[in-house]
């Protein structure tokens, strides 16, 4: 098992300009994640999905989009990248949390930088 | 909403010393509390986590954490610290009620030889 991967581990991008992130699980779970982890603020959910398809706000949304065409496959996208969006971004994935108590596996990160 | 406190940005000990990370929440309902743990350039570890049951909570590489209820505390504890056991420290709490995780802000352990 792979567990989780994130592509690409670093990238640069100047202002205005869009990119993609692609998260992947092969657990066969329900729920995906994205967060972004800043110094001091710990780790803040940005969107999520409860299963294919579905997508929903989390605590900082705005400047980002999100899709889950397939299960095992959520995407994160920057429209038009800001100063504010350096970061470095997480992906996880969970069981149905019917379920709350389920722990999250994480990625290893994106550290993204916008010049 | 759901919130979580680490009071302590860094905590420093001395390797073979006792240990405590320290965590609060605060939740509109019953909680179920979480440690994270995250190495240099890694994505973040599950530790350990309440559900229900027996307030001392065992869990990976021989951390434990209590839940207080009175005191809406759940601090991670390790009776012997080694120096591997420096990183980055999360607490995490959710809602049963609802679907959002919060996180803490983080502590950075110090396990000095």
């Amino acid at each position: 098992n792979a567990g989780v991967t994130q592509t690409p581990k670093f990238r640069v991008l100047k202002t205005g300009q869009s990119m993609t992130l692609l998260c992947a699980q092969d657990m066969n779970h329900e729920y995906m994640y994205w967060y972004r982890q800043d110094p001091g603020m710990g780790l803040r959910l940005i969107h999520y999905s409860v299963g294919e398809g579905t997508t929903a706000k989390g605590e900082v949304p705005d400047g980002y989009n999100v899709s889950r065409l397939k299960k095992q496959n959520f995407l994160l996208g920057l429209e038009s990248a800001a100063p504010s969006q350096t970061s470095v971004y997480f992906c996880a994935s969970s069981y149905s949390p019917q379920g709350a108590f389920h722990e999250q596996y994480f990625g290893p990160g994106t550290r993204l930088t916008v010049t | 909403a759901q919130s979580v406190a680490q009071p302590e940005d860094q905590v420093n000990v001395a390797e073979g010393n006792p240990l405590t990370v320290k965590c609060t929440y605060s939740v509109s309902g019953n909680p179920y509390l979480f440690w994270y743990v995250q190495y240099p350039n890694r994505g973040l570890q599950f530790l350990l986590k309440y559900i229900t049951g027996d307030n001392l909570v065992k869990g990976s590489y021989g951390f434990e954490a209590e839940f207080n209820k009175s005191q809406t505390s759940f601090h991670l504890k390790k009776p012997s610290a080694l120096v591997s056991d420096s990183a980055l420290y999360f607490c995490a709490v959710r809602d049963r009620g609802e679907g959002d995780m919060r996180f803490g802000a983080g502590t950075r352990l110090t396990v000095k030889p």
